[in-house]
């Protein structure tokens, strides 16, 4: 099955300064990587996927790379507010519904 | 709001009690998800419906038991657990389809607590 492993667990960062979260997964099957943002007391949202036939996406401040080669895929927030604040978990999609998850990064942007 | 909703939104019971939790959806969605998550590990995926058919259960424990009555709605029904138990239970839904490389809309969780 598949594998996904996220670093770092906890970031911080200034206000305004960028944040990069990296993972990595283990199928090479997999085709389907969504990124999620937990605030407390909520469930996941999306905030941003991408899928295995393209290399990058950007959707204003946030982005996100793909290496299909190296199995490793980054989120990467740029211009960082303290509303960014929250964990983030990056997935994996391996078959039809199963989607794994990294372990999760909480990121803390300090004003 | 992400059109997912969950009752209760915490739960204490010891480990002898029968509960069960509700998931509701108001997406028009046909596949819906069970995951655990505790502190410090990744969402482990429980069980999913997709079009009210079980297409997945990850060797979870029998205490644990799903329900899918249509396609919005899903239930977890919880018989004996251990404190290992206790954990964030999350509901999501997604379009679902053969092909379900969609989004996931989660509900607020249920806060478990086994004593």
């Amino acid at each position: 099955g598949e594998n996904v492993e996220q670093h770092p667990s906890t970031l911080s960062v200034q206000e305004g300064d960028s944040a990069v979260i990296k993972c990595t997964y283990s199928d090479s099957a997999s085709n389907y990587f969504p990124w999620y943002k937990q605030e407390l007391g909520k469930g996941p949202q999306l905030i941003i996927d991408i899928r295995s036939n393209v290399g990058e996406k950007k959707d204003q401040r946030i982005a996100v790379t793909l290496n299909k080669t190296a199995k490793h895929f980054s989120l990467h927030i740029t211009e960082t507010q303290p509303e960014d604040s929250a964990v983030y978990f990056c997935a994996a999609v391996y078959n039809n519904n199963d989607m794994r998850f990294g372990a999760g990064t909480r990121l803390t942007v300090k004003p | 709001e992400t059109g997912v909703t969950q009752t209760p939104r915490h739960l204490v019971m010891g480990m002898t009690n029968k509960k069960s939790l509700k998931c509701e959806q108001h997406l028009g969605h046909n596949a819906m998800y069970w995951y655990k998550q505790s502190a410090k590990k990744p969402l482990e995926l429980m069980f999913v419906y997709n079009f009210k058919e079980q297409t997945e259960n990850n060797s979870v424990p029998s205490r644990f038991s799903p329900e899918c009555p249509n396609s919005s709605h899903l239930f977890l029904h919880l018989h004996t657990l251990q404190p290992e138990d206790s954990a964030l239970y999350l509901c999501a839904s997604s379009q679902g389809g053969r092909y379900n490389y969609n989004e996931q809309f989660f509900g607020p969780g249920t806060r478990l607590t086994v004593l």
